[in-house]
């Protein structure tokens, strides 16, 4: 079956510019995650959804940074004013809610940002 | 800030030598543990969540040992391949948050040498 999809699977953007990233998650999968790995770090968490709840966006790093959900499926990240050191490489996953945490969550293959 | 510390960072060994990482994490608000394979230009996948003291899981050459009450973890790859070779990441849930906002060691980069 189809995975997790993100697109696009490489962005080059300018300083100031705002980028969209957008991630499909697996048909049926109530929770979606972004995380983020810049060069040289660890996945940082950005943002989960959970089906209707609201967001938890505790790891945005900023407020330039939002992310929406249409729909309890397609989720679009949004970076405003883009920095230099937004540049890393986003990664979205999904996992079915049964369990929560206690799922694996499938990742899908990222979006390599660069913001130049 | 919740640490997870892997370690070693990176590794090289031949083929068919067996080897083991270790994570590291808070052991208090435990909630689960997961371990993930990341090869370069693929997505992460997953290969263990573990959630009990004391659990032990395998899948073929790899097994993962679980001590919540240490808080710690250990990854074992028994006759290693070069198939093997990627970065192992182990993430770890916390029950305030029902395990959804992992954080992530910065991972153990393996790399089999034929």
């Amino acid at each position: 079956g189809a995975g997790v999809s993100q697109s696009p699977s490489n962005k080059v953007t300018e300083k100031g510019k705002d980028v969209e990233l957008r991630c499909d998650p697996i048909s049926g999968h109530t929770a979606l995650y972004w995380y983020r790995q810049s060069l040289g770090q660890g996945l940082e968490f950005l943002i989960y959804f959970q089906g209707n709840s609201a967001p938890d966006k505790s790891g945005l790093p900023s407020d330039r940074f939002s992310a929406e959900r249409t729909g309890g499926s397609v989720s679009t990240l949004t970076i405003q004013r883009t920095q230099q050191e937004d540049s890393a490489v986003y990664l979205c996953a999904s996992s079915p809610r049964v369990a929560g945490g206690k799922n694996e969550q499938f990742f899908g293959p990222g979006t390599r940002l660069t913001v130049l | 800030i919740l640490n997870v510390e892997q370690s070693p960072q990176s590794l090289h060994v031949q083929e068919g030598d067996s080897t083991n990482f270790t994570c590291s994490f808070p052991s208090s608000n435990f909630y689960a543990l997961h371990w993930y394979r990341w090869e370069t230009a693929k997505s992460p996948e997953a290969l263990f969540v573990m959630t009990l003291n004391g659990d032990e899981k395998k899948k073929g050459r790899i097994s993962a040992t679980l001590n919540t009450k240490e808080g710690y973890s250990y990854l074992y790859i028994k006759g290693s391949q070069p198939e093997d070779s990627a970065t192992y990441l182990c993430a770890f849930g916390r029950r305030e948050t029902s395990g959804s906002r992992l954080t992530f060691g910065e991972g153990t980069q393996l790399t089999v040498n034929p």
